[in-house]
């Protein structure tokens, strides 16, 4: 266990909706990131927070959006939903100082369905 | 840019050695890390290096040369249980870390 949460698990949804993908962090752990895995796929960084605020950016499409709220938790949204969206996707913390402080550390994922 | 390489794949006998090679040619280098991702799960680290050398842990090593932008994992006595992927990571500083592709290693009995 990790000691970082996400919720839900498993997500079933249609085309054209819109979903909140919810994560906590690590206690004590600063900096969040999202990630996307498609079926046989690599890590694709999605976006990172860091206290609260935008650190970095990835291949985020426009259809998505995260924060990162004042007790750290972060929310990622998906809207406007695809098939091509069905995947993991990945939360992870990490204490975000230096060198083996962004050692990041994953959460279960949330399993996403879009039929 | 940023590029991180990897094989695609990797085949290896239960209770051998086996050697993943990762290259890198990042903006900025202030660590290297090694993840393992079973199917379906989430990764998992393995081990950080940000000196020219071999750091070892139990049955795994890690080496870097930051010079020639290389690094291997090193797994030794091979298990089954040691099929997944590894994931070669950068931090290039800034609080960017950009993971490769990932290897997937098949162990065979």
């Amino acid at each position: 266990d990790s000691g970082v949460t996400q919720t839900p698990k498993h997500l079933i949804t249609a085309t054209g909706q819109r979903v909140t993908l919810r994560c906590s962090p690590r206690s004590g752990d600063l900096s969040v990131y999202w990630y996307q895995q498609s079926l046989d796929q690599g890590l694709q960084f999605l976006i990172q927070y860091y206290n609260g605020e935008e650190r970095a950016k990835g291949n985020i499409l426009e259809r998505f959006s995260a924060q990162q709220f004042p007790d750290l938790h972060s929310e990622l949204n998906l809207s406007s939903l695809e098939l091509g969206d069905s995947a993991l996707y990945f939360c992870a913390s990490s204490v975000a100082g230096s060198g083996v402080q962004e050692t990041q550390y994953f959460g279960p994922g949330t399993r996403l369905l879009v039929l | 840019g940023q590029n991180i390489d990897q094989p695609t794949e990797m085949t290896a006998t239960e209770g051998a050695i086996v050697q993943i090679n990762c290259t890198y040619q990042t903006s900025g280098f202030n660590g290297l890390f090694w993840y393992q991702q079973h199917a379906g799960e989430a990764p998992t680290f393995l081990s950080y290096n940000v000196l020219d050398g071999l750091e070892e842990k139990g049955r795994f090593s890690s080496f870097l040369s930051r010079s020639k932008g290389y690094s291997y994992l090193l797994l030794k006595e091979l298990q089954m249980k040691d099929s997944a992927s590894y994931l070669c990571a950068v931090y290039t500083g800034g609080f960017k870390t950009i993971f490769g592709a990932g290897t997937r290693l098949f162990v065979k009995a």
